[in-house]
């Protein structure tokens, strides 16, 4: 079946605009995450959903960036008046469910590059 | 302390060797615990998932958990050039809100 896709695959943006990033999760997928990596280093966790609540959005590094997840499907991350660090890859993932072992295996999108100029 | 640690490598086996992958986790409320292999430029790919204590072989690919000791590796036998990739180590932890940390991951490079 398909798997997690995600748009725009690149972006390049000036600094101080806003970007729009979007995850459409594998269907019948009840969680999605948003983490980021920049070049040569780990994931960092932003923000998970279940279903169309975000319980646990401790790991948005600033209060330009925002997320929300409509319809228990398609979600989007936004970042206001980019930064320069904001520059790294947006990766999206969903599983079956968030809690419970067995179930939370997550499968990554593609990713969005983002380059802020 | 990192939430889990690897060793960044690199890691260099010859071809046919068995690569052996290590991962340490500082939270005993962990409970899930995954491998993901990512090549170069694109997204990381699950490669197994453990729950238990003891191993879980898949083909080539042997994951084994050590709770007691806060210890989870991945050893790959007959290692491919098609293997060079790094690999992350992740870990669930029930009592924090169900978060999932990542390592930075350890890169494997098989010499053919």
């Amino acid at each position: 079946g398909a798997g997690v896709s995600q748009s725009p695959s690149n972006k390049v943006t000036e600094k101080g605009k806003d970007v729009e990033l979007r995850c459409d999760p594998i269907s019948g997928h009840t969680a999605l995450y948003w983490y980021r990596q920049s070049l040569g280093q780990g994931l960092e966790f932003l923000i998970y959903f279940q279903g169309n609540s975000a319980p646990d959005k401790s790991g948005l590094p600033s209060d330009r960036f925002s997320a929300e997840r409509t319809g228990g499907s398609v979600s989007t991350l936004t970042i206001q008046r980019t930064q320069q660090e904001d520059s790294a890859v947006y990766l999206c993932a969903s599983s079956l469910e968030h809690r419970g072992p067995y179930r939370n295996e997550q499968y990554f999108g593609p990713g969005t590059r983002l380059t802020v100029t | 302390q990192k939430e889990v640690e690897q060793n960044s490598g690199p890691l260099s086996v010859p071809e046919g060797a068995i690569a052996s992958l290590n991962c340490t986790y500082s939270d005993r409320g962990s409970q899930s615990f995954f491998w993901y292999r990512q090549y170069s430029g694109k997204s990381p790919e699950l490669i197994m998932s453990i729950y238990s204590n003891g191993d879980k072989e898949d083909g080539r690919f042997t994951a084994q958990l050590n709770k007691a000791s806060q210890y989870v590796s991945l050893l790959i036998r007959d290692s491919q050039p098609s293997d060079s990739a790094t690999y992350l180590c992740a870990v669930n932890v029930a009592n924090t809100g169900n978060q999932f940390y990542f390592g930075t991951g350890t890169s494997l490079t098989v010499i053919p």
